[in-house]
């Protein structure tokens, strides 16, 4: 199946630090969306982006899509202990119906 | 704040045994999806349903499986006979239109093949 690369796999930051993570394809996607997901729950949208060069703010998260299609990235700043989860990047394939393509996760830790 | 909800939270089963996920999609919501997440690893699409039918499903999605949506609300994946590789975390989510695919991901429901 198609392949989201997301990096990096995991981070151990401290408090007040700035996070950057990335997915990066070979194909080219409609959508991207940011997910954090804690211990024994759900993925939690974060971010959704649309169109290419986008670039959105939640908070202290900030996210775009890159302007090929085929990347994205997601910047936390001045990350804060309940920052702590798995992040996973998933995007909407142009060739594919709506379903998402989910990278592999980054797992950051925020040291107090 | 409108929310996917699945049950059971978690299921355990012998081997060989059915099983059904129920989901409760976002009330207004058209599209519905089950995703699977082997423990420790990415979360996989499985199968999308809209308007009765079933829309999309992956090479996962084989004849053990199936989907449903009996009445207005839920939406149900069944597994007719599990097998050990079924284990993992199940997730139902659900959008409002393909415009804008966020999609809502509800709990899980950890199933535990034995």
């Amino acid at each position: 199946g198609q392949q989201l690369n997301q990096s990096p796999q995991s981070m151990f930051i401290q408090e007040g630090e700035d996070v950057s993570m990335n997915c990066t394809s070979s194909s080219i996607f409609n959508t991207w969306l940011w997910y954090k997901q804690e211990p024994g729950e759900g993925p939690v949208l974060l971010i959704a982006l649309y169109k290419a060069g986008e670039l959105t703010s939640n908070g202290r998260l900030t996210a775009q899509f890159g302007i090929t299609r085929k990347d994205s990235f997601l910047n936390i700043s001045a990350s804060i202990p309940s920052d702590v989860g798995i992040y996973f990047c998933a995007g909407r394939l142009e060739t594919s119906g709506s379903r998402l393509t989910f990278g592999e996760g980054t797992q950051l830790t925020v040291n107090p | 704040e409108p929310e996917v909800t699945q049950t059971p939270s978690h299921q355990v089963t012998q081997m060989g045994q059915e099983v059904i996920l129920r989901c409760v999609p976002i009330s207004n919501h058209l599209y519905f999806y089950w995703y699977r997440q082997i423990l420790g690893q990415k979360v996989e699409f499985l199968v999308s349903f809209y308007n009765n039918e079933i829309s999309e499903k992956s090479e996962i999605f084989d004849d053990q499986f199936s989907v449903e949506r009996p009445d207005g609300s839920n939406f149900t994946l069944k597994i007719r006979s599990t097998k050990l590789e079924d284990s993992a975390m199940y997730f139902c989510a659900s959008i409002v239109t393909l415009g804008r695919t966020e999609a809502f991901f509800g709990q899980g429901t950890r199933l535990t093949v034995v």
